[in-house]
């Protein structure tokens, strides 16, 4: 069965910290794992990560995948406190079409 | 805007009560998704429709009922539900994948049964 676990299951931090959010993974003919901001409504997508090693940026937050280890991470620089949500790390596999969640990592920025 | 767009945004219903929820999205994909996503818990995968066929169907009770009439348009039938299945429910919809594919979720109905 597929499995996709993520940590710290929550986090507090300060305005201006630097945070890493991890996730690692177990499952059968990986196609790609994608890392989603919840906030209160639906996820928004953020990244998706297919190659081992090549990092993904999009202003403050960054993110890059080991295939050979089984984790992503996702970094947020400079935080602020509109990045306080639910970031949740899922994998494709099979056909692609199964989509595995992991339980997320709840974010909170401090002002 | 998120493209995939649901309908109702919130729903209370009593337990003998059947109602739809509505899920359309206008990225001209071809698969579609239902998933729930209750509190504390990950979010869970009920049924993929691909080119208007059920392809997935994830132990889900029958008193979930899905509905694909063409790739655009997506219903989720609901009777006799339980408390414990009060919960946000998302529609999703990507290009029919092989390989790594992007799912794009409309902003969810929550649902409360009484």
């Amino acid at each position: 069965e597929d499995k996709v676990v993520q940590s710290p299951l929550s986090l507090v931090v300060h305005e201006g910290d630097t945070v890493t959010l991890n996730c690692s993974y177990e499952v059968t003919n990986f196609r790609s794992l994608l890392w989603y901001k919840q906030e209160k409504k639906a996820p928004t997508f953020l990244f998706m990560l297919t190659s081992s090693g090549i990092e993904k940026k999009s202003g403050r937050l960054s993110s890059i995948l080991d295939k050979k280890e089984l984790f992503s991470i996702l970094n947020i620089t400079a935080t602020q406190t509109g990045d306080s949500a639910v970031y949740l790390c899922a994998v494709t596999s099979g056909s692609a079409r199964q989509l595995t969640f992991g339980s997320g990592t709840q974010l909170t920025v401090l002002p | 805007e998120t493209g995939v767009t649901q309908t109702p945004r919130h729903l209370v219903m009593g337990m003998t009560n059947k109602k739809s929820l509505k899920c359309e999205q206008h990225l001209g994909h071809n698969a579609m998704y239902w998933y729930k996503q209750s509190a504390k818990k990950p979010l869970e995968l009920m049924f993929v429709y691909s080119l208007e066929e059920r392809v997935e169907n994830n132990s889900v009770p029958s008193r979930f009922s899905p509905e694909c009439p063409n790739s655009s348009h997506l219903f989720l039938h609901l009777h006799t539900l339980q408390p414990e299945d009060s919960a946000l429910y998302l529609c999703a919809s990507s290009q029919d994948p092989q390989g790594g594919n992007t799912i794009y979720f409309g902003e969810g109905s929550w649902l409360t049964v009484v």
